[in-house]
């Protein structure tokens, strides 16, 4: 059965610091990946998702940027992180429409 | 532009009181409808999928179905257990399989 990791389950980070969240999917092969952030009472942003290795289509211009570096790893990645990056940031894989979640990460930062 | 509402934003239930949460939507040509439970500082958990008009799908206390504009969630029956946010969502009608368009939701919660 398939399975997604998301690491580190919760991050408070100061403003200006990087940022890496990752994320690998066990269990298929070739999966669509997505990046998602959810605000507190707001919905699902889609931010970024990738079809295969090394293509990243974004869909919020921001100072995030993601990139897949291998078929079921994909890293969310920031230089130095504003105050409005603060969420809950989810994975999901596809294949090849459902999307299925990982457990998230709670991003703090002050 | 393809868009999903769900009301209500919020309901509360007696256990054993049984209910339906509604999503619509409006896409040209629709291929799926999924239905997904959140709980707090949780990742949204798959549920079902929907494809087409008269189409029901049934787990545990839960049923969806589905019409030509919209999926209702029943409840039947619930459990405090059963108390999440439920989300629904769609494909885009063309172009790329890869954008969900989310429902905002709906936060259920269920009072022993």
């Amino acid at each position: 059965s398939q399975t997604i990791h998301q690491w580190p389950a919760t991050l408070v980070q100061p403003v200006g610091s990087p940022l890496s969240l990752e994320c690998t999917v066990e269990g298929t092969s070739n999966p669509n990946l997505y990046w998602y952030r959810q605000a507190a009472g707001r919905g699902l942003q889609l931010l970024f998702y990738s079809v295969g290795i090394g293509q990243i289509s974004s869909e919020v211009p921001q100072n995030l940027s993601a990139s897949r570096p291998q078929d079921r790893q994909f890293i969310l990645s920031s230089k130095k992180l504003l105050l409005s990056d603060s969420g809950f940031y989810l994975c999901a894989w596809s294949v090849p429409v459902e999307q299925f979640f990982g457990p998230g990460t709670r991003l703090t930062v002050l | 532009e393809d868009q999903v509402t769900q009301s209500p934003e919020a309901l509360r239930l007696q256990e054993g009181e049984s209910s339906s949460l509604n999503c619509s939507y409006t896409v040209s040509g629709l291929r799926g409808l999924f239905w997904y439970r959140q709980d707090p500082g949780k990742g949204p958990e798959f549920l079902f999928t929907l494809y087409s008009a008269g189409e029901e799908k049934e787990k545990e206390r839960l049923k969806a179905t589905l019409t030509k504009k919209e999926s209702f969630l029943h409840i039947t029956a619930p459990k405090p257990e059963d108390s999440a946010t439920y989300l629904c969502a769609v494909p885009p009608s063309g172009g790329s399989n890869y954008k969900l368009t989310f429902g905002k939701g709906t936060l259920l919660t269920v009072n022993p």
